[in-house]
């Protein structure tokens, strides 16, 4: 066990919707990055936030927003969602910035 | 950006054997190799990582060497266990930089018991 905690563990919806991933980080961690993970692409890096501030973006699709609250959690947000988005999503978290990521168990996304 | 490939996708080996992981890096400032253990149905775990300024690190009956002129760098696991078996992932990232991980395509390691 990392941890890193995330919620829901799944998730179905259909075309269209919008959803939210929750993760909570590791205690003390300041840092929380975003990855999608799908069979055809792998694991990528999504977004990565540092205390409450954006730090570094990837291949993230202007549909898909995130945030970290004062409390350092984060959400994932995906809207107008479409079939290619389902996909596990998995929340990593770092004591500081840059350093050690540690995973959480994932939310499996499926879009019908 | 960052691409690293990784090497072989799939590997069969006898328990007690030993297995090794190759992956290539193409960015010369990488810095820090992890390598991550995913098990069906969890998250990737770290199971050991190397930073650029060292060239091999063990961990019990996991090593990882790093070839920085080469830009490659290998998982090695001895004397294998039924346990071992999942899929494993490499990943280099710049640190102090974007500190995003680039992750390889991973190889599904199977023990033959």
């Amino acid at each position: 066990d990392s941890g890193v905690t995330q919620t829901p563990k799944h998730l179905i919806t259909a075309t269209g919707q919008r959803v939210t991933l929750r993760c909570s980080p590791r205690s003390g961690d300041l840092s929380v990055y975003w990855y999608q993970q799908s069979l055809d692409q792998g694991l990528q890096f999504l977004i990565q936030y540092y205390n409450g501030e954006e730090r570094a973006k990837g291949n993230i699709l202007e549909r898909f927003s995130a945030q970290q609250f004062p409390d350092l959690h984060s959400e994932l947000n995906l809207s107008s969602l479409e079939l290619g988005d389902s996909a596990l999503y998995f929340c990593a978290s770092s004591t500081t910035s840059p350093d050690t990521q540690y995973f959480g168990p994932g939310t499996r996304l499926t879009v019908l | 950006g960052e691409n690293v490939e990784q090497h072989p996708s799939t590997l069969s080996v006898q328990e007690g054997d030993s297995a090794v992981i190759k992956c290539t890096y193409s960015d010369s400032a990488s810095n820090y190799f992890p390598w991550y253990k995913q098990e069906l149905g969890k998250g990737p775990q770290l199971i050991i990582d190397i930073r650029s300024n060292v060239g091999e690190k063990k961990d019990q009956r996991i090593a990882v060497t790093l070839n920085k002129t080469a830009k490659h760098f290998s998982l090695h696991i001895t004397e294998t266990q039924p346990e071992d078996s999942a899929v494993y992932f490499c990943a280099a990232s710049f640190k102090l930089g974007n500190e995003k991980l680039t992750f390889g395509t991973g190889t599904r390691l199977t023990i033959i018991p």
